[in-house]
């Protein structure tokens, strides 16, 4: 049973670049929530799709943006990056109604320069 | 008050000992909690899930207290793989499923 895989594992931009991360559920999961974690700090929720929509957002600007595959994976598009958005990538899957037990990948660290 | 929050550590305890941590939360309507573990450059993964009774899982046992807006986890018998951050999470209530992160707490077991 295939866990939650992610792409790139590690990527290096510098600013004003723009970056697109990808992400493979679990086996049978369909929503996909994708997550930054910068050094020392918790994971910040971006935002979740379901359905290949965006159905909740946390507190980040347009600049990230993201995209659901009918096969249930995602991307996470970021824009015009800045210093600040160096961190870790999380992606986690989960099943719509269970969406409470959350499968992390391994992330992908970006750093900007 | 921070949405959740934890106290950063590290807790520095010895094989064998019992250590406990505190977590606060800020939304009251907060229905369901959660506790993960990561270890270093590693991702999350769940611990254990705390729901109104509490529940406990081998040393691990996780408290919830609706009055005082926290939740606890409780590790007796300490390891050495104990070692890493453990980090609390709240579930929003609502039909899309929302969770928050605490900042984690960094444990340290030493022979």
């Amino acid at each position: 049973d295939a866990g939650v895989t992610q792409s790139p594992t590690h990527l290096i931009k510098t600013r004003g670049q723009q970056v697109t991360l990808r992400c493979s559920p679990k086996s049978g999961h369909d929503t996909v929530s994708w997550y930054q974690q910068a050094l020392g700090q918790g994971p910040q929720f971006i935002f979740q799709y379901y359905e290949e929509e965006e159905r909740q957002r946390g507190n980040f600007p347009d600049r990230f943006s993201g995209h659901q595959f009918p096969n249930y994976s995602s991307e996470l598009n970021v824009n015009a990056l800045l210093l600040g958005d160096s961190a870790l990538y999380l992606c986690a899957s989960s099943l719509a109604d269970y969406q409470e037990t959350q499968y992390f990948g391994p992330g992908t660290r970006l750093l900007v320069l | 008050r921070k949405e959740v929050e934890q106290d950063p550590g590290p807790f520095n305890v010895p094989e064998g000992a019992t250590v406990a941590f505190n977590c606060t939360y800020s939304n009251s309507a907060s229905q369901s909690f959660f506790w993960y573990r990561q270890d270093c450059r590693k991702e999350p993964k769940l611990l254990m899930s705390v729901y109104s009774s509490g529940n406990e899982d081998g040393r691990f046992t996780a408290q919830l207290n609706r009055a005082s807006q926290y939740i606890s986890l409780l590790i007796r018998d300490s390891k050495l793989s104990d070692s890493a951050t453990y980090l609390c999470v709240r579930g929003d209530s609502g039909g899309y499923q929302k969770v928050t992160f605490g900042t984690g707490t960094k444990l340290q077991v030493i022979p």
